[in-house]
């Protein structure tokens, strides 16, 4: 599974949207980048996937740059409870392993 | 998610105790996790099982060991337990891998945290 590079903390303010990037330059063309949030010491949370196509529920929306090398996860009006650590994680869509590598992700703070 | 519960949600044991901590899902998924987190690091993969009598070694399987004995429960146990596994455990479950990328979200129970003096 490809590594993910996510910077290590942003601010945005309430109301606005919180723009999450994350690089992803070796992923591969049957890997899907998956983010999960972690709010203070609860489980993760799944928020979204995408392959190659933009991606939108009803949390958040993902944009995948046309070469895949990057992404970002978009909350389109930030609330305070969207105050996490967010994690970009890339894995193989057929992978058997089932694992998901966690790394340091990006904690979001949510300003009034 | 309350499809996925641990028990317990806190203990606190002293070195050389054998510890077991229990997950139960009612998702009905095949697929179930077991990952620590220590304080400012993300999660490790501890086991994980992807049916019945199947159990797998993930990254940190050293000191633990799993039981899977129904579709619906995974349990965690902490033979000998010892300081350094003071942490957060979450058990997870997912569905078997589907077209599309979907059926990979893992969903992921509350947490147990343990304390090992």
């Amino acid at each position: 599974d490809a590594k993910t590079t996510q910077p290590t903390s942003m601010d945005c303010a309430e109301g606005r949207a919180a723009n999450l990037p994350c690089n992803h330059s070796t992923i591969s063309g049957n890997e899907y980048v998956y983010w999960y949030r972690q709010i203070h010491s609860q489980g993760p949370q799944y928020i979204i996937h995408g392959l190659k196509n933009n991606e939108t529920n009803e949390m958040a929306s993902l944009i995948i740059t046309e070469d895949r090398k990057s992404s970002t996860l978009i909350l389109p009006h930030a609330t305070l409870r969207d105050t996490a650590v967010y994690y970009c994680i890339v894995r193989g869509g057929s992978s058997n392993t089932g694992k998901l590598i966690f790394g340091q992700g990006t904690t979001l703070q949510v300003k009034p | 998610d309350a499809d996925v519960t641990q028990t317990p949600r806190n203990r606190i044991t002293k070195t050389g105790k054998r510890i077991m901590l229990e997950c139960s899902q009612t998702k009905g998924h095949d697929r179930m996790y077991w990952y620590r987190q220590d304080p400012g690091l993300g999660l490790r993969l501890i086991y994980y099982s992807f049916d019945v009598k199947d159990i797998n070694k993930g990254e940190i399987s050293d000191g633990y060991s799993v039981s899977r004995q129904a579709q619906a429960k995974f349990s965690l146990s902490l033979e000998s337990a010892i300081p350094n596994q003071t942490a957060l455990y979450f058990c997870a479950t997912s569905d078997r891998g589907l077209a599309g990328g979907r059926g990979h979200e893992q969903f992921f129970g509350p947490g147990t945290r343990l304390t090992v003096l």
